[in-house]
């Protein structure tokens, strides 16, 4: 079965202070994690994604994740908040089907407040 | 390089009426995505096309939803008759191929409120 939790719904960091989104799934597959992060009035856009290649990934804006096996997690990291980092971030499983296509589920977000 | 339009991009309807929404992905994308995003959710997986086939459709309510993706390229969703809980943004994305992998780029979506 595919699932994915993101474990808060809304975290609030100070500006210039670490920011952890937590993000844990489950999947039958060797899957394919993602972050989106989704701007007010603004499309979806990658963050970074884990496709069993190296452990740790590295994404736009200084943002990285650790994709940990044992723990089904895939947590979302970046040493100094921005205030631009304010935003809803989604962590999306996805696992390969038959004839090459994809199953895709996306978590319910967590809504990033960065307080000046 | 242009990105995925989606258009119109606000619609309001009384309940019991039809509405369409269009998208038109990335030049190239074979895969093409809906999603439906309620308020306060995560985007749902509605129905995803592989050039001009349906490969999954498992959680597009097919009594009143219906999607089609002529020669491959366009897509529109049409939802009749709107109920109240189809208020909600519906997201077209797309992505080069079809693996589990590939990056899904997304519209700007329409929001849709029904009443």
């Amino acid at each position: 079965a595919q699932s994915v939790t993101q474990l808060d719904s809304h975290v609030s960091v100070s500006e210039g202070t670490p920011v952890l989104l937590r993000c844990n799934y489950s999947s039958s597959y060797s899957p394919s994690l993602f972050w989106y992060v989704q701007h007010p009035n603004k499309g979806l856009q990658l963050l970074l994604k884990y496709t069993s290649a190296a452990t740790l990934v590295k994404g736009i804006n200084g943002f990285e994740a650790e994709f940990k096996k044992s723990e089904t997690s895939f947590h979302l990291t970046k040493p100094s908040a921005h205030m631009s980092d304010a935003a809803e971030y989604f962590c999306v499983v996805s696992d390969p089907l038959s004839g090459g296509y994809q199953k895709v589920t996306f978590g319910t977000g967590t809504k990033l407040q960065v307080i000046p | 390089e242009a990105g995925v339009a989606q258009s119109p991009r606000y619609k309001i309807i009384e309940k019991r009426q039809s509405v369409a929404f269009w998208c038109n992905p990335i030049s190239g994308h074979a895969t093409l995505y809906w999603y439906q995003q309620i308020l306060g959710q995560g985007p749902k997986l509605l129905i995803q096309f592989q050039n001009n086939g349906v490969v999954d459709d498992s959680q597009l309510p097919k009594d009143r939803f219906s999607a089609e993706r002529l020669k491959g390229v366009d897509s529109t969703l049409k939802i009749q008759p709107a109920k109240l809980e189809d208020s909600a943004v519906y997201l077209c994305a797309s992505s080069l191929v079809r693996t589990s992998r590939e990056t899904q780029y997304f519209g700007p979506g329409t929001r849709l409120l029904v009443l």
